[in-house]
């Protein structure tokens, strides 16, 4: 069982480019979330989408997009990329309510020179 | 506002010994869940253990116990029988009820040594 899946898990980006980071689950879970965890800080939530054709921005959604495929695919944009948004992202997922633990992927490592 | 704090930025522990990782938070929600979090140095994020405010026995998962005190708005976590493999970063996180969103809100974490 695969759980969330990121790709990819390392990149380096010029200021100005652009990419697309990929999260899938196969848990079956409605809510999917992107987070960004900077430095010796806990993670910020990005956008979130609470269930298949919703999206919602989070604390920190300046400078993204996003896009729910589908009720397994979640991918965050950046447009254009700038050295702000050099960070570890996070997707995760869950079941709806506020009683469900939320699962990680394992990250994708973004470095914008 | 709704905030966790996390006051120990690092801690060291001995093999085998317990250890308590602090955790406070604030909110004016009844209704809420509360969530702990390892990162290894490798980094993914492992969950660990889940209390909800309405629970009234605290939660337990192997050597993992939540020390929920809920008029002091604490949830510390306890490690028992540390081992070297449990040295990490540790993180709590809230879940407020009222944010249909669900979104997690993290302390900063704590940096957990576990010396052999």
């Amino acid at each position: 069982n695969a759980g969330v899946t990121q790709t990819p898990k390392f990149q380096v980006l010029k200021t100005g480019q652009s990419m697309t980071l990929q999260c899938a689950q196969d848990m079956n879970h409605n809510s999917m979330y992107w987070y960004r965890q900077d430095p010796g800080m806990g993670l910020r939530l990005i956008y979130y989408s609470a269930s298949e054709g919703t999206t919602d921005k989070g604390e920190v959604p300046n400078g993204y997009n996003v896009s729910r495929l589908n009720k397994r695919e979640f991918s965050l944009r950046l447009e254009s990329a700038a050295p702000s948004q050099t960070s570890v992202y996070f997707c995760a997922s869950s079941e709806s309510g506020w009683r469900e633990t939320q699962y990680f992927g394992p990250g994708t490592r973004l470095l914008v020179l | 506002a709704q905030k966790i704090t996390q006051t120990q930025p690092g801690m060291f522990v001995q093999e085998k010994e317990a250890v308590t990782l602090d955790c406070t938070y604030d909110t004016s929600d009844q209704s809420y869940g509360l969530f702990w979090y390892k990162q290894p140095s490798s980094g993914e994020m492992i969950f660990l253990i889940y209390q909800g405010s309405y629970d009234e026995q605290n939660a337990t998962e192997g050597r993992y116990s939540l020390n929920f005190q809920k008029a002091r708005k604490s949830a510390n976590l306890v490690i028992s029988a540390s081992q070297l493999g449990d040295s990490a970063m540790y993180f709590c996180a809230m879940r407020p009820f009222y944010n249909q969103g669900g979104k997690l809100i993290f302390g900063q974490g704590t940096e957990l040594s576990v010396k052999p």
